[in-house]
């Protein structure tokens, strides 16, 4: 079955430090890949995407993220962190069987930045 | 551009009672997806629509649930006898047609609280 795990469930950096948050899907074909970052009580906002050609992806923040296919990831990386990133990040891989569309979600990894 | 919206922010129920959702997705949207979001979780695929038609129901949509896209704009969401265990935030997102459909936009949810 299609899934999605994020390893770490909660991640403290310190500010202006780099981070990398970890992916890893399991899909049977070439995925379409997501992150979205979720700030407490809200709803989740699109960082980035993949969905075919160059592995490596720019997004919005200063966020990038890399495609790896030999390692079935997707790691979200930002190389310097500011107090506003603080928030949940989920990743997400799509299409899921023969849907039209819904996404699978890991179950996120917290970013706490420490000053 | 506005985005997607969703009505009421929060909802508090007494457990047998009936409740219901709304979400106006972006305007030239015409996907709608509704997802739940339990505390720890990674939001889960509930329904899906293309323009007015229910395309997709996740098995996690029991009886209880009922969810309709009438004239292809916004879409409501309704609970039956709720439950304890349907505390949960509920997010609404939206997409335009074709590869681009995974693209999801999400709305910023609302919270259900069954007391």
């Amino acid at each position: 079955a299609q899934s999605v795990t994020q390893p770490d469930i909660h991640i403290t950096v310190s500010e202006g430090a780099s981070l990398e948050l970890r992916c890893n899907y399991s899909y049977g074909a070439t995925p379409y890949l997501f992150w979205y970052v979720q700030s407490p009580g809200q709803g989740l906002q699109l960082l980035l995407k993949y969905f075919s050609g160059d592995t490596l992806v720019q997004g919005i923040k200063g966020f990038e993220a890399e495609f790896k296919r030999s390692q079935s990831s997707f790691n979200l990386r930002k190389p310097s962190v500011h107090w506003s990133d603080a928030a949940e990040y989920f990743c997400a891989v799509g299409p899921y069987g023969g849907s039209q569309g819904n996404l699978i979600f890991g179950k996120g990894t917290k970013l706490s930045v420490k000053p | 551009d506005t985005g997607v919206s969703q009505n009421p922010r929060h909802k508090i129920t007494k457990r047998g009672q009936n409740v219901t959702f709304r979400c106006d997705p972006i305007s030239e949207h015409n996907r709608l997806y509704w997802y739940r979001q339990t505390l720890g979780q990674g939001p889960e695929f509930l329904t899906y629509f293309q323009n007015e038609a229910q395309l997709e129901k996740s098995r996690l949509l029991s009886d209880r649930f009922s969810a309709e896209r009438p004239k292809g704009s916004f879409s409501t969401l309704e609970i039956q006898r709720t439950e304890q265990g349907d505390s949960a935030m509920y997010l609404c997102a939206s997409s335009t047609d074709g590869p681009r459909g995974y693209e999801q936009y999400f709305g910023p949810g609302t919270r259900l609280t069954v007391t």
